[in-house]
């Protein structure tokens, strides 16, 4: 079965200070891993995914992810954080089901932004 | 165009109530999904639809039912809830098969049942 570990419940950094969320699955197969995004009463927002090929991965708002088969992780990093970046961050494995997919989330990572 | 649109944005209603969540989207994607989410825990997975056929049900109650009419728009009727379904309903959809699967979400209903 498949399972996402998100370590860090709660992460507080300093505007403009470097960014560095965990994320640990285990899959049986080659994963297909996800990062989301999550302000506060709203919907998740998809940052950037990892299917194959190239392990360091760009995605939207500066953030990106390297993929580490070694070490079951895909981490998410941003060289300096601003304060809207303030919100649940969310790592996710997916698999095919039929036509369709379905995600394993890990529980989440709380990033606080200080001014 | 990649957005999920969902409405209400927000619902309160009895346990005795009938209401229904809507989800659309214009994305030409053919799989949608319902989603639960309690306070600070990640989405649930409720229902799959892929081509407007029911997939997967992850053992929903039935008080709780979903309806594909059309390959575009997903509902999700309520009747009879019980207060601790109050919570967030997501709706998602994403390309069938999972190189392209990676699934867009609405904005969210916020539920309160009183």
């Amino acid at each position: 079965a498949q399972s996402v570990t998100q370590p860090d419940i709660h992460i507080t950094v300093s505007e403009g200070a470097s960014l560095e969320l965990r994320c640990n699955y285990s899959y049986g197969a080659t994963p297909y891993l996800f990062w989301y995004v999550q302000s506060p009463g709203q919907g998740l927002q998809l940052l950037l995914k990892y299917f194959s090929g190239d392990t360091l991965v760009q995605g939207i708002k500066g953030f990106e992810a390297e993929f580490k088969r070694s070490q079951s992780s895909f981490n998410l990093r941003k060289p300096s954080v601003h304060w809207s970046d303030a919100a649940e961050y969310f790592c996710a494995v997916g698999r095919p089901t039929g036509t369709a997919s379905k995600l394993t989330f890990g529980t989440g990572t709380r990033l606080q932004v200080t001014l | 165009d990649t957005e999920v649109t969902q409405t209400p944005k927000h619902l309160v209603m009895g346990m005795t109530n009938k209401k229904s969540l809507k989800c659309e989207q214009h994305m030409g994607h053919r799989a949608m999904y319902w989603y639960k989410q309690k306070a600070k825990k990640p989405p649930e997975l409720m229902f799959v639809y892929s081509y407007e056929k029911l997939s997967i049900n992850e053992s929903v109650p039935s008080r709780f039912s979903p309806e594909c009419p059309n390959s575009s728009l997903l509902n999700l009727h309520l009747h009879a809830l019980q207060p601790e379904d109050s919570a967030l309903y997501l709706c998602a959809s994403s390309q069938p098969g999972l190189a392209t699967g990676e699934q867009y979400f609405g904005p969210g209903t916020r539920l309160t049942v009183t």
